[in-house]
């Protein structure tokens, strides 16, 4: 399973762009990128995956490299309720059928939003 | 998107009474389901990787015969923590994917258990 690196905080103000990058070197082949968002005493909750270069849902866009050794995670325009934890991980898409494929939680990064 | 709920979503018990936990998947099947606990300021760690009809695959470190993994049928599974310390006290989380694949899962709203 591919390491990640996060930053372990951020501030931002309300409004404004937020760019979270994640490094993950050894990244293999068959590796999926994939983003959660987590507020204090609940689950985790899915934003975005991808495989390389762009994508872009209602919520967010990852931005992925050619390397695929890193991505960033963008939310545009923030607000308060984005205050969160946000975990990067990299994890095979495939399921081997035996449900063996596993997330392995980085140490996230902890958002603050700032009025 | 896919619902999965957990209950009870906190309890609280005495040192050495067990405490079962159900994670059910609401709108679909999931063959697998995953097991986490999360102390305070801290990352979740998978404890156990439960597949439906068979035994669990619990993490390194994590007691098998201290948290039971039951999963009995596609939508649900239990955890079951045996005689309970305080230092169980947690969050667990359950997680559950959809058959046929996919790295999305789909996360409960947690568990928060205090022993006493």
């Amino acid at each position: 399973l591919a390491k990640t690196t996060q930053p372990i905080s951020m501030d931002s103000y309300e409004g404004q762009e937020v760019n979270i990058t994640c490094s993950h070197n050894n990244i293999a082949t068959n590796d999926y990128i994939t983003w959660y968002q987590q507020f204090p005493s609940q689950g985790p909750r899915f934003i975005i995956q991808g495989y390389k270069t762009k994508v872009t849902n209602e919520v967010a866009s990852l931005f992925i490299p050619a390397d695929r050794k890193s991505s960033t995670l963008s939310l545009p325009r923030v607000s308060l309720s984005d205050t969160a934890v946000y975990y990067c991980l990299v994890g095979d898409m495939y399921d081997s059928g035996a449900g063996s494929y596993q997330l392995t939680f980085g140490k996230g990064t902890k958002l603050s939003v700032i009025p | 998107g896919a619902v999965v709920s957990q209950h009870p979503s906190r309890v609280i018990c005495k040192s050495g009474t067990s405490v079962k936990i159900e994670c059910r998947s609401l709108d679909f099947q999931a063959t697998t389901m995953f097991w986490y606990r999360q102390f305070p300021k801290q990352s979740l760690m998978l404890m156990a990787t439960s597949n439906e009809g068979s035994k669990a695959t619990y993490e390194q470190g994590v007691e098998k015969d201290k948290f039971l993994i039951n999963h009995a049928s596609l939508t649900l599974s239990t955890l079951t923590v045996t005689s309970a310390h305080p230092e169980d006290s947690s969050f667990y989380i359950c997680s559950a994917s959809l058959a046929g694949g996919g790295l999305e899962q789909f996360f409960g709203p947690g568990t928060r258990l205090t022993v006493l």
